[in-house]
């Protein structure tokens, strides 16, 4: 069974440019989670869906970040434009609360921009 | 508001021994799940073992186990014989059965193997 997949797993862009990575979740989870890590905040919860719609997106931290889940196996964070305080390690999560209620991660986007 | 303390920010350990990292939590939540996450340094986290905190029975998974305290929120994390595979950052987290889905972390252990 697949786990939740993101991508790219590397990305390094120049300040100003749009960065959008991307999630598909685990098949019959109907919750998915941005998440970013750094070493200065640790992880933080950007914004979680469930049933495609948004739900906490107290998180996300100023309008260059926009996150959209147009359907039940795909996500993307974008943001636009990007700056080197937005290097980190973004993680996408899912989660079925009904079953079990434990969120899986994937391997992480690691975001530099220089 | 749930809040996670992990207050062992660096820990070691020989291979083969055994170690116990703490994890305190609160929570005003009557029904909630605790878990520890390990995350090695490609930087994927992976989860270790689950907790209902509805279950009275500490959760086992092979060499890892938890000592579940629910009237002292205390919920730590054992290691038997340890192995080198072992190191990594490790985290406790807790998520609400109801509400918000956040999963709310601790700071995080450290943990190193020593051959």
């Amino acid at each position: 069974d697949a786990g939740v997949i993101q991508s790219p797993r590397h990305e390094v862009t120049e300040m100003g440019q749009e960065v959008t990575l991307r999630c598909k979740p685990i098949s019959g989870h109907n919750s998915l989670f941005w998440y970013r890590q750094t070493m200065m905040r640790g992880l933080e919860l950007l914004i979680y869906f469930n049933n495609n719609v948004p739900i906490d997106d107290s998180g996300m931290p100023e309008d260059r970040f926009s996150a959209k889940m147009p359907n039940a196996s795909f996500s993307t964070l974008k943001i636009q434009p990007s700056e080197p305080r937005d290097s980190a390690v973004y993680f996408c999560a899912s989660n079925a609360r009904d079953s079990g209620n434990t969120i899986y991660f994937g391997e992480g986007s690691w975001l530099t921009v220089v | 508001a749930q809040t996670v303390t992990q207050s062992q920010p660096e820990m070691s350990v020989q291979e083969a021994e055994t170690v116990t990292l703490s994890c305190t939590y609160d929570t005003s939540e009557s029904d909630y799940y605790l878990f520890w996450y390990k995350q090695p340094p490609s930087r994927q986290m992976i989860l270790v073992i689950r907790q209902e905190a509805y279950k009275q029975q500490n959760a086992t998974e092979n060499r890892f186990s938890v000592n579940f305290q629910k009237a002292a929120k205390s919920f730590s994390l054992k290691i038997s014989d340890s192995q080198l595979g072992d190191a990594a950052m490790y985290f406790c987290a807790t998520i609400s059965n109801f509400g918000n889905e956040k999963l709310t972390f601790g700071t995080g252990t450290r943990l190193t193997i020593i051959p």
